[in-house]
């Protein structure tokens, strides 16, 4: 059975530019969760989205947004990219009220 | 809402030496708890997980973790620290309603 995927692996943009995120989920899955790991922060929740619709949101500027697609995937938009927003962005999908289960993440740099 | 905390940030073992890693958590029912383990620039994988039932819980590569309601703890153990287990490690807690909250994370070295 094939994991949560992440793409792409890496993404370097410059500072006002957008960036775009993807995430394919486990089969079977209907949740998504975005997480943002900038150095030494800690995983920070971003949003999650199930059945299609965004159900929470961290505390995140509205410049961070998204959507899930009729299949489950899901796309992370950061537009008017910042210094600070360069990060590692986690994936993770679940079924239910059960553990998540993570992509191998996308390393955003912004220069 | 629920929160973690992890209050280790690094910590050194020996290999072959016994683990403890420490996660306090603050929620006023019970909690579904949880240990990840990410290794340098990957993703978390699920070490093990508490729902409910037995407090002592087995997880994968060797390592356990005990819910201790009245410490409102879930600390990670291992007898035997292997040089592969040198990593960050996350706790986390959920609400039952897929509001999961991480901890800070733990990295650990292990030294030869």
């Amino acid at each position: 059975e094939a994991g949560v995927t992440q793409s792409p692996t890496h993404l370097i943009k410059t500072r006002g530019q957008q960036a775009t995120l993807r995430c394919s989920p486990i089969s079977g899955h209907t949740s998504v969760y975005w997480y943002q790991q900038a150095l030494g922060l800690g995983l920070q929740f971003l949003l999650w989205y199930d059945e299609g619709e965004e159900r929470n949101r961290g505390n995140f500027p509205p410049r961070f947004s998204g959507r899930q697609f009729p299949n489950y995937s899901s796309e992370l938009n950061v537009n008017a990219l910042e210094l600070e927003d360069s990060a590692l962005y986690l994936c993770a999908s679940s079924w239910g009220v059960n553990e998540q289960f993570f992509g191998p993440g996308t390393r955003l740099t912004v220069l | 809402a629920q929160s973690v905390t992890q209050p280790d940030i690094h910590i050194t073992v020996s290999e072959g030496a016994s683990l403890e890693l420490r996660c306090n958590y603050s929620y006023g029912a019970t909690p579904y708890l949880f240990w990840y383990v990410q290794s340098p620039g990957q993703g978390l994988q699920l070490l093990l997980k508490y729902f409910s039932g037995d407090t002592l819980v087995q997880g994968i590569k060797g390592f356990e973790a005990e819910f201790k309601r009245s410490q409102s703890s879930f600390n990670l153990r291992k007898p035997s620290v292997h040089w592969s287990d040198a990593a960050e490690y996350f706790c986390a807690v959920g609400a039952g309603n897929n509001d999961m909250r991480f901890g800070a994370g733990t990295r650990l070295t292990v030294k030869p």
